[in-house]
């Protein structure tokens, strides 16, 4: 079975400060992997997925991914980030056995603080 | 387009309680999950549905916890004899038909209190 770790419960960053939030996975093969946003108050947006192909994916709110195999990672980076970013964010993963229809596994979450 | 909703928004429910848990998925999508979200923790997985195969319910934590979905629409959580660490934050989401590129879409959520 898949798991995900998030190993940062809490990041605070600065206003226009660049953000990286880790996450690694566990599984035997190339999972499908997803990046999720829950806002105060929100349902879960979906920020980027990746299937295959390029590791490095483009996401919406000018967030990005990099998928690197051999680290068994798939960190979230902005490169300046903006109050409105402030929110819980979470890391998922599903198997592509299937055609990855399965239910998503997640991470714990890391809530991001901005610093004015 | 109209997006996955749930109802209610907010359940308080007394100990021992059953309570009934509504979610109407994206029209046309054919794939149905509920997700539990307990205080400061993440997502865990409930229960699958998919047209009509059997669901998947690996992630049902009790015998107490039951769902249905009637066709390819509405679905109905369950839980029966409602204990307090059943409070929760309990998430809809649906997605099209497996095979191709999918994601996911999630509901606003039940927040469930038990006293």
């Amino acid at each position: 079975a898949q798991s995900v770790t998030q190993p940062d419960i809490h990041i605070t960053v600065s206003e226009g400060a660049s953000l990286e939030l880790r996450c690694n996975y566990s599984y035997g093969a190339t999972p499908y992997l997803f990046w999720y946003v829950q806002s105060p108050g929100q349902g879960l947006q979906l920020l980027l997925k990746y299937f295959s192909g390029d590791t490095l994916v483009q996401g919406i709110k000018g967030f990005e991914a990099e998928f690197k195999r051999s680290q068994s990672s798939f960190n979230l980076r902005k490169p300046s980030v903006h109050w409105s970013d402030a929110a819980e964010y979470f890391c998922a993963v599903v198997a592509n056995s299937g055609g990855g229809a399965d239910g998503l596994t997640f991470g714990k979450g890391t809530h991001l603080i901005i610093q004015p | 387009g109209a997006g996955v909703s749930q109802s209610p928004s907010n359940k308080v429910t007394e100990k021992g309680k059953d309570v009934e848990l509504r979610c109407d998925p994206i029209s046309g999508h054919t794939a149905l999950y509920w997700y539990r979200q307990r205080l400061g923790q993440g997502l865990e997985f409930l229960i699958y549905f998919q047209g009509n195969s059997a669901p998947d319910k690996s992630g049902l934590p009790s015998d107490r916890f039951s769902a249905e979905r009637t066709g390819e629409s509405v679905s109905t959580l369950t839980i029966q004899r409602t204990q307090q660490e059943d409070s929760a934050v309990y998430l809809c989401a649906s997605s099209s038909l497996p095979g191709t590129v999918y994601e996911q879409y999630f509901g606003p959520g039940t927040r469930l209190t038990v006293t």
